[in-house]
């Protein structure tokens, strides 16, 4: 089964850094997404990565898929206390048709003044 | 925007209750999911619906577990005798589109309680 590994678990930054919160995967990923969930709330779609060394940028928050695409890192810059919440990467098991997103562990970002 | 909603925002019940969770997809989606997150734990898939059918399901979706689209608008998650290990946020998802590639949108979660 398709594992997925987030690093850090917790991050707390100050407003105006920048950061990078990494997920890597056991298996070759065929597709991957970024969400961002706010404490006891839904989940909000953040980007998709398909392609070896594919980057897509959304205002001040940058992923990257890496060419073996195993591995996908999520960058913000200059922070702000709106980027504050869980961020989530998920992605696809490597045969289509399936249709179960596996989520990984999770990295809890604080942002303070 | 469209959104995903879900009915109640939290249900608090006591064991062995039946208990039935409300999700209204995005209107001209086609397939439909149900994932549950107990506290700080992962996102875990349930069971993906499509075409009146569950198209796939984990092993936690036992045999207490059914979900049902009554209409053409609610999508249903029930469980039928809760366990205090069920005590879990339960989001609601749908995607347009064969579901490989393609995003799946969140609905923002029911906490269940069972007490």
């Amino acid at each position: 089964s398709q594992e997925l590994e987030q690093s850090p678990q917790s991050l707390i930054v100050q407003e105006g850094k920048n950061l990078t919160i990494n997920c890597t995967s056991s298996k070759t990923l065929y597709g991957l997404y970024w969400y961002k969930q706010k404490y006891g709330e839904g989940l909000i779609f953040l980007m998709m990565l398909q392609k070896g060394g594919e980057e897509k940028s959304h205002e001040k928050i940058t992923a990257k898929l890496d060419e073996k695409k195993q591995q996908s890192s999520l960058h913000i810059t200059a922070s702000q206390p709106s980027h504050a919440g869980i961020y989530l990467c998920g992605a696809w098991p490597p045969y289509f048709g399936n249709e179960k997103l596996t989520f990984g562990t999770g990295t809890r970002l604080t942002i303070i003044p | 925007e469209p959104e995903v909603t879900q009915t109640p925002s939290h249900q608090v019940t006591q064991m062995g209750q039946e208990v039935i969770l409300r999700c209204v997809p995005i209107s001209n989606h086609l397939y439909f999911y149900w994932y549950r997150q107990i506290l700080g734990q992962k996102v875990e898939f349930l069971v993906s619906f499509y075409n009146n059918e569950i198209s796939e399901k984990s092993e936690i979706f036992d045999d207490q577990f059914s979900v049902e689209r009554p209409d053409g608008s609610n999508f249903t998650l029930k469980i039928r005798s809760t366990k205090l290990e069920d005590s879990a946020m339960y989001f609601c998802a749908s995607s347009d589109f064969q579901p490989a590639y393609n995003e799946q949108f969140f609905g923002p979660g029911t906490r269940l309680t069972v007490l």
